[in-house]
């Protein structure tokens, strides 16, 4: 495997479903990332895990909980969902810090989720 | 207020035709300055970044900062089909790249 991966590809779940989207990158970065991309919208960050540090947004609903259990893997747990959570999830990873250059994302395909 | 606005599109236009999408914004802290591919049903790609004002170019590609005027642009010379794709600004105030904010994209469909 190489760059950023996601898993599953598409989902689709039921309002009272618990379900997990995961994020694995092969990239050796130090930052990985969750967005939110709904259409006619621009990309929401969602949460960022950077230096073993989290950073979220606080509109974030709280059905949405992040884990990162190490630089390589993210995870996006979901549950008591709402139709309007349905959008194209990504993940993203870069390596932050050391001089002026711009730390560039790499995107996985996303996971698109479909809320019933 | 949206901090950063994209053209709308969608965007048409035949193989060969110059291609010019836009994006203004108001936070005069933007420094970096950035533009994403995105293909159908796969995740962003950055195209080009700039940093402060002025042109940048990458083959078919040119990416223009005007800061006096908050107004990025990206020039796509001889478009091809394979440009067809959403393009997406996106602006940092510093190389953070978890700082940016994007635009709502453009799609571009190059018609052969």
């Amino acid at each position: 495997e190489t760059g950023v991966t996601q898993t599953p590809r598409h989902l689709v779940m039921g309002m009272t479903n618990k379900k997990s989207l995961k994020c694995e990158q092969h990239l050796g970065h130090n930052a990985m990332y969750w967005y939110k991309q709904s259409a006619k919208k621009p990309l929401e960050l969602m949460f960022v895990y950077s230096l073993e540090e989290r950073v979220e947004n606080n509109s974030v609903p709280s059905r949405f909980s992040p884990e990162c259990p190490n630089s390589s893997h993210l995870f996006l747990h979901l549950h008591t969902l709402q139709p309007e959570d349905s959008a194209l999830y990504l993940c993203a990873s870069s390596q932050v810090g050391g001089g002026w250059e711009y730390n560039e994302q790499f995107f996985g395909p996303g996971t698109r989720l479909t809320v019933l | 207020q949206k901090e950063v606005e994209q053209d709308p599109g969608p965007l048409s236009v035949p193989e060969g035709a110059i291609v010019s999408l836009n994006c203004t914004y108001s936070n005069s802290a933007f420094q970096y300055f950035m533009w994403y591919r995105q293909y159908s049903r796969k995740g962003p790609e950055l195209l080009m970044y700039t940093y402060s004002s002025g042109n940048k170019e990458d083959g078919r590609f040119t990416a223009q900062v005007d800061k006096s005027s908050k107004y990025i642009s990206l020039f796509i010379r001889d478009s091809q089909p394979s440009d067809s794709a959403t393009y997406l600004c996106a602006m940092s105030p510093n190389t953070n790249a978890g700082k940016s904010t994007f635009g709502d994209g453009t799609t571009l469909t190059v018609k052969p």
